[in-house]
């Protein structure tokens, strides 16, 4: 069974760069992504509802929310069967929990649990 | 691209049916039949409950429906039970190859 599982700190100063792993278990990247799957990144600012930030399948093609397409870069390393997110220049608007999940145009169908990353001095 | 417009909220008393709407535009809802929906309990991650509109995730009960027409998706919970209350999200593939949400919907099973 698929898993799914966030890393990354859980704090960030502001004007700083956000960085956060998700690592795959129970499946490999590259067998799911043979399946048309790729790899997202979505997150839910405190009391509010979900936002797509993006995705990357693990050929190098990615696909990013308009509104943070400037400061957002997903990467796939299918050697550590893991993806990869980057927020540059974070401000308070990006406290939030971060999830990662499995995507396809059908829809989102594995997430991990989530974490959740402040931004604050 | 804009979030696709939900009711804040719905309610609904136990054994009875409820419909949450969820509306896009023809790049998005109108444009594709890949319209999923998610149901969030707090504190937790998301889970898919129907995908491509209409279809249904293994272990995910069929009390869950899901329907579209234009640029409106709907899901239909019947058989309301109390576990049923969260938060509900739809999504739909674009046109840019991206995903939106909806702005969320809170069920309150009375």
């Amino acid at each position: 069974q698929l898993q799914l599982q966030e890393s990354g700190p859980g704090q960030v100063k502001p004007s700083e760069t956000l960085s956060l792993t998700c690592s795959v278990s129970g499946g490999s990247i590259s067998s799911s992504s043979s399946s048309g799957y790729y790899w997202v990144w979505i997150r839910q600012p405190p009391g509010k509802g979900l936002e797509w930030i993006g995705g990357a399948y693990y050929s190098g093609s990615t696909y990013y929310n308009p509104s943070l397409k400037s400061r957002v870069a997903i990467s796939v390393d299918t050697s550590k069967n893991q993806f990869s997110l980057k927020v540059s220049y974070v401000t308070a608007a990006d406290t939030a929990v971060y999830y990662c999940a499995r995507g396809h145009p059908s829809g989102m169908d594995v997430w991990g649990q989530g974490t959740t990353v402040t931004v604050s001095s | 691209q804009s979030a696709l417009t939900q009711p804040a909220s719905v309610s609904g008393s136990p054994g009875q049916s409820i419909t949450i709407s969820c509306t896009g535009s023809s790049s998005d809802v109108g444009g594709y039949n890949y319209v999923s929906w998610y149901q969030q309990h707090p504190g937790k991650a998301p889970k898919l409950m129907i995908y491509d509109v209409s279809k249904w995730p293994s272990g995910v009960s069929d009390r869950f429906s899901g329907s579209k027409s234009g640029n409106t998706a709907s899901l239909t919970i019947s058989g309301l039970q109390a576990e049923d209350e969260a938060d509900y999200y739809c999504s739909s593939y674009t046109s840019s190859s991206t995903w939106v949400f909806g702005g969320g919907t809170k069920l309150t099973v009375l």
